[in-house]
């Protein structure tokens, strides 16, 4: 079956650096997306890893390991504003643009 | 260089009745998806298509229907609409169909089922 998991909810203060979690079990693997998403808003492009390694774009950091079927999103210095919902999808293997998304960790950072 | 349009971005419709979606991807991207949000169920995939092809089609009852035209824009219809129905629909744009790079979503169109 297909199955992505992450935490439901993470709590961090404004400054600090926090790491959400992504693990997946899926029968293809072309990729992994993160996507940050605001409440009534629809999701953000934050990442994208096919490779294994980390990319660094800015204050976001992204992390894959295929063999681990393992990522995760690193958030530094935060700010009020990254306080949201984080999705990790997975592009399904075939050839096809098929996303499967995990149900999202909502991220609340305090000052 | 514009991103990913959807129209309507708000309607509300009673049962029974069908409802239309508009998607616009970015121009050059010939790859578009439809996902639908609901807080129950998540971010679930509808269907893809490519140069007017449906390609890859998710678990969804054959009341949702789309097609893709010869500029990439995509339609999707819900017919019969039910309760349930009830989400935020949105569409991805892809720059090719080879099913590499990133993958970018519109604001999304929030139908209401009454």
């Amino acid at each position: 079956g297909q199955n992505i998991d992450q935490p439901t909810e993470m709590t961090a203060t404004e400054g600090a650096i926090v790491q959400i979690n992504c693990t997946y079990q899926t029968s293809g693997f072309n990729g992994l997306f993160w996507y940050q998403q605001h409440a009534g808003e629809a999701p953000t492009f934050l990442s994208y890893n096919v490779l294994d390694g980390l990319e660094e774009k800015g204050r976001f950091s992204s992390f894959l390991s295929r063999s681990k079927g393992y990522s995760y999103l690193l958030l530094k210095e935060l700010q009020m504003k990254d306080s949201a919902s984080y999705l990790c999808a997975v592009r399904d293997g075939g050839g096809y643009n098929k996303l499967i998304f995990g149900a999202g960790t909502r991220l609340a950072v305090h000052p | 260089k514009a991103g990913v349009t959807q129209t309507p971005r708000y309607l509300i419709k009673t049962r029974g009745q069908q409802v239309t979606l508009s998607c616009s991807p970015i121009s050059g991207h010939r790859s578009v998806s439809w996902y639908q949000q609901t807080p129950g169920q998540g971010l679930q995939f509808l269907f893809e298509y490519f140069s007017e092809t449906q390609r890859n089609k998710g678990n969804f009852p054959g009341r949702f229907s789309g097609r893709q035209f010869s500029n990439s824009r995509s339609e999707m219809n819900v017919s019969t609409l039910e309760l349930g129905d009830s989400a935020l629909y949105l569409c991805a744009s892809s720059l090719d169909g080879r099913a590499a790079g990133e993958l970018f979503f519109g604001e999304g169109s929030r139908l209401t089922v009454l």
